[in-house]
């Protein structure tokens, strides 16, 4: 998986509650970016960073913050979990914006 | 829950046999395209990638072909294995900015022994 690794792989959790999901790298690349996976959806971008503290919107970011304060981290947060954000999270990390994306193992997340 | 590779169009073949798999991206503009593979429970694995100036790339028993004239990318996977059956879907760099790959949806590929 190219150097990366999520936390935790599965988390069941209540609605309303906080959920943190951590994305770690051990390559230095400059980009990273979360994504969540839903049947009859594909992948889509909820939030990327392009450097320390160099974060942007995805294509469905609303619910969800990230923060990246050191370059081999970036955290999601749901602040207050939804049952619509039961899904599988995926980080991915690429050196430029152009170049390929490198997934991580994934986080199965279950709101109740 | 229920599996990511549920309402994709399936593709099964024999074992041995050749796979063509087939995308359609959406900008005319993409410059650089990706193939993933992905099995049950895992993240999605880089394969193989073609840029725009090209129109054939080969890799191991894989080959991606690019017309650009009709926006179809295919990735062809020679004698087909078990351990071939996976999601597969493309992904294009629609080169607008910081965003950058949009994802098909993907196509399953069922190999059987």
């Amino acid at each position: 998986d190219a150097g990366i690794t999520q936390s935790p792989r599965h988390k069941v959790t209540e609605t309303g509650t906080p959920v943190t999901l951590r994305c770690h790298q051990t390559e230095n690349h400059r980009y990273m970016y979360w994504y969540r996976q839903d049947p009859g959806h594909g992948l889509r971008l909820i939030h990327y960073s392009y450097g320390v503290k160099d974060t942007d919107k995805g294509e469905v970011s609303d619910g969800y913050s990230v923060s990246r304060s050191k370059t081999e981290d970036f955290l999601l947060t749901l602040e207050s979990a939804t049952s619509s954000q039961t899904s599988v999270y995926f980080c991915a990390i690429s050196d430029t914006s152009t170049d390929t994306q490198y997934f991580g193992p994934g986080t199965r997340l279950t709101v109740l | 829950g229920e599996s990511v590779g549920l309402h994709l169009p399936t593709l099964s073949v024999q074992e041995g046999d050749n796979s063509i798999i087939n995308c359609a991206y959406s900008n005319s503009a993409s410059d650089y395209f990706i193939w993933y593979k992905q099995e049950s429970g895992k993240g999605p694995q880089f394969i193989i990638d073609i840029r725009s100036n090209m129109d054939k790339r080969q890799g191991q028993r894989v080959t991606v072909l690019l017309n650009k004239t009709v926006k179809h990318l295919s990735l062809q996977i020679a004698a087909t294995q078990p351990g071939d059956s996976a999601v597969y879907f493309c992904a294009e760099n629609t080169n607008s900015g910081y965003s950058t790959l949009t994802f098909g949806k993907g196509t399953m590929l069922l190999v059987s022994p």
